[in-house]
């Protein structure tokens, strides 16, 4: 089975720190997402990306900045945290290219910023 | 205009009914569609994916597609309660972008 795993599930930080969301997931997939999720806005894509040391800006990136140094881990970034970045932050991955490109999903970190 | 929309809900429908959820989608190289099934408080699953116009049957759910109309459904037959949950829609442009629409609520009542 594809396993997604997001390092917390629950976080709680202050107003201007540097907050770090990891994600790894074990089946060797390229692409990788970050995706945010508010009620009634459903997931917004931050950011994408698709190999190693590429990245994409989804429709939501202000804000936020990602790395991914290596092909199992994509990390997330948030500079400065705001209180407006309180969230459930979900991760995905899936296959490049083909017509099943299905998305798995991390079990979610959700961030509340103080 | 948003790439994908569907009707936010709440759809509420009895034990035993159809449910039909709908979604739109502007890409018009969108090659196939991803019906994903989220419950409260956890992450989003497939349910099935279709990329050939027409129908798909799996069990009790059935994807549509009509590529020249842009539209993808998805057709849920006898719910239960246990189907109550947020539907949401995903096309695969051929891109590397994945976006989903905001999801359908779907309650089914005992």
């Amino acid at each position: 089975d594809v396993k997604v795993t997001q390092s917390s599930r629950y976080l709680v930080k202050r107003t201007g720190e540097k907050v770090f969301l990891e994600c790894v997931q074990d089946m060797d997939h390229e692409n990788m997402f970050w995706y945010r999720q508010d009620p009634g806005l459903g997931l917004r894509l931050i950011y994408f990306s698709y190999d190693v040391k590429m990245k994409e800006k989804g429709d939501i990136p202000e804000g936020y900045s990602v790395s991914r140094e290596k092909k199992e881990r994509f990390s997330l970034i948030l500079e400065s945290a705001s209180t407006n970045q309180t969230s459930m932050y979900l991760c995905a991955s899936s296959l490049l290219g083909g017509l099943n490109t299905e998305a798995f999903f991390g079990q979610g970190t959700r961030l509340t910023v103080v | 205009q948003k790439e994908v929309e569907q009707n936010s809900g709440p759809l509420s429908v009895p034990e035993g009914a159809i449910a039909s959820l709908n979604c739109t989608y502007s890409d018009r190289g969108s090659q196939s569609f991803f019906w994903y099934r989220q419950y409260s408080g956890k992450s989003p699953e497939l349910i099935m994916f279709i990329y050939s116009n027409g129908d798909k049957e799996d069990g009790r759910f059935t994807a549509q597609l009509n590529k020249a109309s842009q539209y993808v459904s998805l057709l849920i037959r006898d719910s239960q309660p246990s189907d109550s949950a947020t539907y949401l829609c995903a096309p695969n442009t051929g891109f590397q972008k994945l976006v989903f629409g905001t999801g359908t609520r779907l309650l089914v009542s005992p």
